[in-house]
């Protein structure tokens, strides 16, 4: 089943407005979680890394004040998009990593993000 | 992580196997080799990792050479359900947990 559940999956909004994404960790506790961005035809990029009980660390050219990442618990982290653009239409997916001799990530299924 | 060099795409016909190569001259000792791939409109999925034997698993088999400095991903019967892109991804041992930093990785075609 799966370990990793985003919230909604698919979403269409009007330019100007706001949209959250949920990332819930559905197996074990996550004290970091990563969110990438994905356009059409492209590779995945990282946008930041949720921290839980501290703020998050976003890479360069990611404007921290547009994608607010809030890391509620130790199972959820949430990514809001503000002030939404046609340009920031793309798929946005999670991902938990699961330390140890594995080192493995676990990743949602990813939210298709619209703004008309 | 050092950089890998995966050929954009590749196309296999239905129940035949699959061997996708992953070139990473600039490994180094403390690198593992990770497989994830990708199916159309979701996230990745693991695949397969390993760091100097051959590996195999229930999705595929993962042979590193020698000199670790490529790697192939096999698939020994591709069905439709695996078209997808495949990226190989080095990830250092001492960095476990961090973010996984994604190239261009390869599109799987698989012909029925």
């Amino acid at each position: 089943g799966a370990v990793v559940s985003q919230h909604p999956s698919r979403v269409i909004c009007k330019s100007g407005t706001s949209v959250k994404i949920e990332c819930r960790s559905l197996d074990f506790q996550a004290t970091t979680m990563f969110w990438y961005r994905q356009f059409p035809k492209q590779s995945l990029m990282l946008m930041a890394t949720s921290n839980e009980g501290s703020k998050a660390t976003y890479e360069q050219g990611v404007e921290k004040d547009k994608f607010l990442i809030n890391h509620a618990s130790l199972t959820l982290s949430t990514l809001t998009v503000t002030s939404a653009h046609p340009e920031d239409s793309s798929f946005y997916i999670c991902s938990v990593p699961r330390q140890g001799a594995t080192d493995t990530q676990y990743f949602g299924p990813g939210t298709r993000l619209t703004v008309l | 992580d050092a950089k890998t060099t995966q050929p954009n795409s590749m196309e296999s016909n239905e129940e035949e196997p699959v061997h996708l190569p992953c070139n990473h001259s600039t490994i180094s000792g403390t690198d593992y080799i990770h497989w994830y791939r990708q199916l159309p409109s979701q996230g990745p999925e693991y695949v397969i990792h390993g760091l100097t034997s051959n590996v195999n698993n229930r999705m595929a088999s993962l042979a590193i050479a020698e000199d670790r400095k490529s790697s192939t991903l096999i698939l020994h019967r591709a069905t439709l359900r695996d078209a997808a892109v495949y990226y190989c991804i080095l990830r250092d041992r001492n960095n476990a947990g961090n973010m996984l930093t994604f190239g261009g990785g390869t599109r799987l075609m698989v012909k029925p």
